[in-house]
């Protein structure tokens, strides 16, 4: 089954401790992002990859970290959580971008105490 | 810079009726617009686009949705909701010219009664 796979989908931590949400991705996807979705606001995006060693900054990448190494695997780091990145976080990905679909992970959600 | 705004944080309908939730957008091009759907506990998920031609773009479940160029709106519709179509529904563009970007609106969420 064609899927985005993310995980933890839920996870409590504390301040400061670093943490890893991994997004893997089985459509050979050249184009992959991540995005939060708060009350209110929306999702919005964080970091996006057209592939393999590109990425780039959406409208929220403070705070963040991404990397990609290879084509389907997408990580989201967070060095040093703090509570304004308690969300709800999505990993997407599609070929290419322009008017191509973007497939959903089913979230992860994390709060940060 | 790109923009969408869903005016309505929450539309009400019976079942049966027809139902409407807006989306109006801002690109300094031409855009790609796009509706995608959010059931409780789940990720997104696709129910039309509109990439260029016919101004109305039939899509999943149902549900269609009117590109207006004049009025840069991208309005969901469907003629006769059902009670399971109560979900949270994201309006979202891309700028032709910067497709890079994907920029979502802030969600409308559609109770229908019995």
């Amino acid at each position: 089954e064609a899927q985005v796979t993310q995980n933890p989908r839920y996870l409590i931590t504390v301040t400061g401790k670093k943490l890893t949400v991994t997004c893997s991705q089985n459509m050979n996807h050249e184009y992959m992002s991540w995005y939060r979705q708060d009350p209110g606001l929306g999702l919005r995006q964080i970091y996006y990859s057209m592939n393999v060693e590109v990425t780039d900054k959406g409208d929220v990448p403070e705070g963040y970290k991404v990397s990609r190494k290879e084509k389907r695997n997408f990580p989201l780091i967070l060095e040093s959580p703090s509570p304004n990145q308690t969300s709800l976080y999505f990993c997407a990905s599609s070929s290419y971008s322009g008017a191509n679909v973007l497939t959903f992970g089913a979230g992860s959600r994390l709060t940060v105490l | 810079a790109q923009s969408v705004a869903q005016p309505e944080d929450q539309v009400n309908v019976a079942e049966g009726n027809p139902l409407t939730v807006k989306c109006t957008y801002s690109v300094s091009g031409n855009p790609y617009l796009f509706w995608y759907v959010q059931y409780p506990n789940r990720g997104l998920q696709f129910l039309l686009k509109y990439i260029t031609g016919d101004n109305l773009v039939k899509g999943s479940y149902g549900f269609e949705a009117e590109f207006n160029k004049s009025q840069t709106s991208f309005h969901l519709k469907k003629p006769s909701a059902l009670v399971s179509d109560s979900a949270l529904y994201f309006c979202a563009v891309r700028d032709k010219g910067d497709t890079d970007k994907l920029i979502f609106g802030t969600g409308t969420r559609l109770q229908v009664f019995p």
